[in-house]
């Protein structure tokens, strides 16, 4: 199964962009990226996925290499609510779908 | 609202007695999937179904059964607790296999 890279944590202040980095060298040509975030004590929440071009929705824009190897989740303007852990996972039709999850990103927002 | 409940949301039980944690989603997804998190290892599959009556085992699948009898409910068991399987248990549902998956709010198990 491919498998993510993450920094363990970053830090943001509020209002500012943020850029989550992930590295996913081993990506199969079926892999979807997928993130999602989650808050303490709650289950994981979708944020965004995508296959090869660059997605935006309400809550995030996620940026894809050219090469599909990594790709970016970019919070566009972070606020105190966004402070979670961000995981990057992938998920493949060949494998039912499931999705194999990382360490994750711990991100904090500074007021 | 559509939505995915779990209960119980907190379980205390003892090791040896059969535990069954139960999933129950209002979107008609038809994947539904079952994770375990635990400090230091992240969520892990248990088990997943894309259909009433298709189960499927994920990664760490062992002590654990699942059975779906019907499009809403995935309820997953644990056969014979042990200490082992003291975690935090996540139910999710998607409407296609890569789709994105909505969680429940979680189930905290504490064996004995």
């Amino acid at each position: 199964d491919a498998k993510t890279t993450q920094p363990n944590s970053m830090e943001s202040n509020e209002e500012e962009p943020v850029h989550l980095p992930c590295n996913h060298s081993t990506i199969s040509g079926t892999d979807y990226i997928h993130w999602y975030r989650q808050l303490p004590s709650q289950g994981p929440e979708y944020v965004i996925h995508g296959l090869t071009s660059n997605v935006n929705n309400r809550m995030a824009s996620l940026a894809i290499a050219e090469d599909r190897k990594s790709s970016t989740l970019i919070l566009h303007r972070a606020t105190l609510r966004d402070a979670a852990v961000y995981y990057c996972t992938l998920s493949s039709y060949n494998q039912g779908g499931k999705l194999i999850f990382g360490q994750g990103t711990e991100l904090s927002v500074k007021p | 609202d559509a939505e995915i409940t779990q209960s119980p949301r907190h379980k205390i039980t003892e090791t040896g007695r059969q535990v069954t944690l139960a999933c129950h989603q209002t979107w008609n997804h038809n994947n539904m999937f079952w994770y375990r998190q635990d400090l230091g290892h992240g969520l892990r599959l248990i088990h997943y179904s894309y259909g009433v009556h298709d189960t499927n085992k994920g990664e760490v699948s062992d002590g654990y059964s699942v059975s779906r009898s019907n499009t809403e409910d995935l309820p997953l068991t644990l056969e014979s607790a042990a200490s082992s399987q003291t975690s935090v248990y996540f139910c999710a549902s998607s409407i296609g296999r890569v789709d994105e998956q909505y969680f429940g709010p979680g189930t905290r198990l504490t064996v004995t």
